[in-house]
């Protein structure tokens, strides 16, 4: 069974320019969920992808965006990056067959703005 | 809206003892999910231990156990036999039942000294 992946591991951005982040979910998953995670803070939610449609929304403004595409991978995309997006980036997959709706999480991209 | 609070920052152990993590939790809802996580050095956002709401035993995992109180909206973290390994940060995470994103708390650091 192949776990969650992400790339890249980490990458560093100007302020205003623009990023995207890959999510491979695990094998037989199609959820994907993204969160963001300040230094020192736990994850909050960005948004969900549930077989390729936006299944729920945090509070992030809408230069956050998102894809899953047909094989339940994923990506993010921040538009106009400012110096606050600077965190880890985590996806996770699930699926609502499994006990518990149990997140899988990815080792996550380390964003960093100047 | 759901809020997860862990109130102890940082905790330290020796080696081989036994340590509990606090979390507390607010909701309306009566069925949902909670959830501990850790986090080593490496990012990489395990899960320990879960509990369903609707179950009154307290779910055990080897040496980590929970002390779920539901009337209290209290859901503890007991690691028995504190090993090196252990060290990282733990994150208490809600879930409402169904495939909705999780609720973190801000996290405990917990070191584990020889």
């Amino acid at each position: 069974e192949t776990g969650v992946t992400q790339s890249p591991t980490h990458l560093i951005k100007t302020r205003g320019q623009q990023v995207t982040l890959r999510c491979s979910s695990q094998s037989g998953h199609n959820t994907v969920s993204w969160y963001q995670q300040a230094l020192g803070q736990g994850p909050q939610f960005i948004f969900q992808y549930y077989r390729e449609e936006e299944n729920g929304r945090g509070n992030f403004p809408p230069r956050f965006s998102g894809l899953q595409f047909p094989n339940y991978s994923s990506e993010l995309n921040v538009n106009a990056l400012e110096l606050d997006d600077s965190a880890l980036y985590l996806c996770a997959s699930s699926s609502p067959g499994t006990v518990s709706y149990e997140q899988y999480f990815g080792p996550g991209t380390r964003l960093t703005v100047t | 809206a759901q809020t997860v609070t862990q109130s102890q920052p940082e905790m330290s152990v020796q080696e081989a003892e036994t340590v509990t993590l606090s979390c507390t939790y607010d909701t309306s809802e009566s069925n949902y999910y909670l959830f501990w996580y850790k986090q080593p050095p490496s990012r990489q956002m395990i899960l320990v231990i879960r509990q369903e709401a609707y179950k009154q035993q307290n779910a055990t995992e080897n040496r980590f156990s929970v002390n779920f109180q539901k009337a209290a909206k209290s859901f503890s973290l007991k690691i028995s036999d504190s090993q090196l390994g252990d060290t990282a940060m733990y994150f208490c995470a809600f879930m409402n039942s169904g495939n909705t994103p999780l609720v973190f708390g801000k996290g405990t650091r917990l070191s584990v000294i020889a």
